[in-house]
């Protein structure tokens, strides 16, 4: 199947700081880019929809200035989490379609520790 | 009306039994349903997807039946192995949206 990296896959930061997470579609293009949030052992929730070369749409309940998504190209899309504090500790998830049908491919995930 | 319902919660199941797990869901436009595969601390990984159009879809070891009319889907996994141990999550989707709303999650651990 196609391969969808994130980087980097774990970090650790103090809170008020922001952190950048990367994900990459490695070999395929990927007009439009997922990010979900899963907290320990529970279900993952969709965040945001990344499109290349527009804004990102996000779902309710989700804070756009805090939560920065750009889609800068076809193989590249980054959240940031602006202002991180400790409740936004949890472990995110990207995934990218590769066009060909309605499949997914999840990045391995990025665990974050906001101290 | 998005919510799917996954069950159980948790799963333990001998070495070469067979593991169930089921869902449920409520927007009849869903019309994608897939099932993943995560071991701790990685990404989800696709094992088999289905569509309305079939009742049942088969790929080694794995099997998923559908029930169009109760809207319901299960997974099956024959001749269980501990290396199957991890937590399955079913999903939903509308065909071209990519937007999964994904179950609950269910933990299956496989007895050597």
């Amino acid at each position: 199947g196609a391969v969808v990296s994130q980087h980097p896959s774990r970090v650790i930061c103090k809170s008020g700081t922001s952190v950048k997470i990367e994900c990459r579609s490695l070999d395929f293009q990927a007009t439009t880019m997922f990010w979900y949030r899963q907290f320990p052992k529970k279900s993952l929730m969709l965040m945001a929809t990344s499109n290349e070369g527009s804004k990102a749409t996000y779902e309710q309940g989700v804070e756009k200035d805090k939560f920065l998504i750009n889609h800068a190209s076809l193989t590249l899309s980054t959240l940031t989490v602006t202002s991180a504090h400790p409740e936004d500790s949890s472990f995110y998830i990207c995934s990218a379609p590769t066009g060909g049908g309605d499949e997914q491919f999840f990045g391995p995930g990025t665990r974050l520790t906001v101290l | 009306q998005q919510q799917v319902k996954q069950s159980p919660q948790s799963l333990i199941v001998q070495k070469g039994g067979i593991s169930i797990i089921n869902c449920a869901y409520e927007n009849t436009a869903f019309d994608y349903f897939p099932w993943y595969q995560q071991f701790p601390g990685k990404g989800p990984a696709l094992l088999i997807a289905i569509r309305p159009d079939v009742s049942e879809k088969k790929e080694g070891r794995f099997t998923i039946s559908f029930n169009k009319s109760a809207k319901q889907f299960s997974l099956h996994i024959m001749d269980s192995q501990p290396g199957d141990s991890a937590t399955y999550f079913c999903a939903a989707s509308n065909s071209g949206t990519y937007k999964y709303i994904f179950g609950t999650g269910t933990r299956l651990k496989v007895l050597a």
